[in-house]
């Protein structure tokens, strides 16, 4: 049973719309992450975070933002969103960090169509 | 820069064979290796971590190795079933300023027929 959920699962929006991808652990992890897959693809990982009130920047440019207000809780945002924003997006967290073994969980993804 | 490459890209082989997927990357300075698997509309759920100074891990039917010096893991799967069918992603993982980094490959999209 995955303890990590993402809504919405799949979203179809227009160009410009605001939107926002949740990711919420019940697992007390403290790093979080969001990758970005393309079919296809390799993953990519674009945003992440230590904890609360920490967020970083990823490998992948990316338009999103982050923010992390609860160690739970690591929503991410498209202010304007475009075409090219089309892609599937993972949200993970992990346990340890710094040098100790990180074992990743993954949530099911949010398949995101911008028209 | 690390890369992560994996072959073949697709797989398909009638149920009951045993069979190999390889994943090769170029920096050799790993902390930890992992596989994992993904269906089709699903997250990735974790297979198997190797640490850099082990040889291989075993997990049922599923046995993964490394060989650091030379950039290369393989995931063994023995006896498929239908039920293996999915994509298999292999992720490098390396220290960096800023904590665990991972890469990953582009995966192996694996079928096992009936």
């Amino acid at each position: 049973e995955a303890d990590i959920y993402q809504t919405p699962r799949y979203l179809v929006i227009g160009t410009g719309k605001k939107i926002t991808l949740e990711c919420s652990q019940t697992m007390g992890h403290d790093k979080m992450y969001w990758y970005q897959q393309d079919p296809g693809m390799e993953l990519h990982l674009i945003h992440y975070s230590y904890g609360v009130n920490s967020t970083e920047k990823g490998d992948l440019s990316s338009e999103s933002t982050v923010s992390r207000i609860r160690t739970e809780h690591f929503p991410l945002t498209l202010e304007s969103a475009r075409p090219s924003h089309t892609s599937q997006y993972l949200c993970a967290s992990s346990e340890r960090w710094m040098g100790q073994l990180e074992v990743l969980t993954f949530g099911a993804g949010s398949r995101l169509t911008v028209l | 820069k690390q890369e992560v490459t994996q072959i073949p890209a697709a797989l398909s082989v009638p149920e009951g064979e045993n069979l190999v997927l390889n994943c090769s990357f170029t920096d050799s300075a790993i902390y930890n290796l992992q596989w994992f698997r993904q269906d089709p509309g699903k997250g990735l759920t974790s297979l198997l971590l190797i640490q850099s100074s082990q040889r291989e891990q075993t997990s049922g039917r599923l046995n993964a190795s490394l060989d650091k010096s030379s950039g290369r893991s393989t995931l063994y799967i023995a006896a498929s079933q239908p039920g293996d069918s999915a994509t298999y992603l292999c992720a490098v993982n390396i220290l960096t300023g800023g904590g665990n980094k991972l890469t990953f490959g582009t995966g192996t999209q694996l079928k096992v027929e009936l």
